[in-house]
């Protein structure tokens, strides 16, 4: 059984400061790595995806991938209001694709 | 607007009654697929298409059927629901890996 792992939070920071989500895996040979961001009752949507080990910057948003250690992270840079959702970490093994219960963010103007 | 459209949205039905949950996508993907999500569990596959007329077991299959006619249309299939699959779930159709969700449907079942 493939485990994605995630603190489910609930993580509180004050509007502009820095939210860093956590992720750790089980499947070495796991492939690819996303983050989804779901709103409640809404559906999850894609905010970043992450294939090397390393660094990747989309805007406020760095995802980092460390395979030796099978750990993945978001880091969310001048936390908004709008960013309060739950953030799901996934993985891609195969043809398959595995997730996170997620962690629940909340940012405090 | 590229999407996924799923329907019914929202639906109530009995142990035992055969229901189908629609899926369409517009964005001429290859790969389908099916999720249910329930609290404290998170997103779990339960089928997947990789191209018409191919289907592939998720991690939670059972009590469950697919199709793939046609490439925009995958829809799930609940033969004989169980009160168990009481859930919330999601199709999805993926390019490149990335995910692209419908809006969900709500099932209960009584």
């Amino acid at each position: 059984q493939k485990e994605v792992e995630q603190n489910s939070g609930p993580l509180s920071v004050p509007e502009g400061a820095i939210a860093s989500l956590n992720c750790t895996y089980s499947d070495r040979g796991s492939q690819s790595f996303f983050w989804y961001r779901q709103y409640s009752g809404k559906s999850p949507e894609l905010i970043m995806s992450i294939y090397s080990n390393g660094d990747k910057e989309d805007g406020r948003f760095t995802a980092q991938l460390n395979k030796a250690s099978q750990y993945v992270s978001l880091l969310i840079r001048d936390s908004q209001p709008s960013d309060s959702a739950t953030y799901l970490c996934a993985v891609n093994f195969g043809n398959q694709f595995y997730f996170g219960t997620g962690t629940s963010l909340t940012v405090i103007p | 607007e590229a999407q996924v459209t799923q329907n019914p949205r929202y639906l109530i039905t009995v142990t035992g009654k055969k229901l189908t949950v629609t899926c369409s996508q517009n964005m001429n993907h290859e790969y389908m697929s099916w999720y249910r999500q329930d609290p404290g569990l998170g997103l779990r596959q339960i089928y997947y298409s990789m191209n018409v007329e191919v289907t592939d077991k998720g991690d939670v299959p059972e009590g469950y059927k697919v199709s793939r006619k046609e490439k925009r249309n995958f829809p799930l299939i609940l033969e004989s629901p169980s009160p168990n699959q009481t859930s919330l779930y999601f199709c999805a159709s993926s390019f490149g890996g990335e995910l692209f969700f419908g809006e969900g449907s709500r099932l209960t079942v009584l």
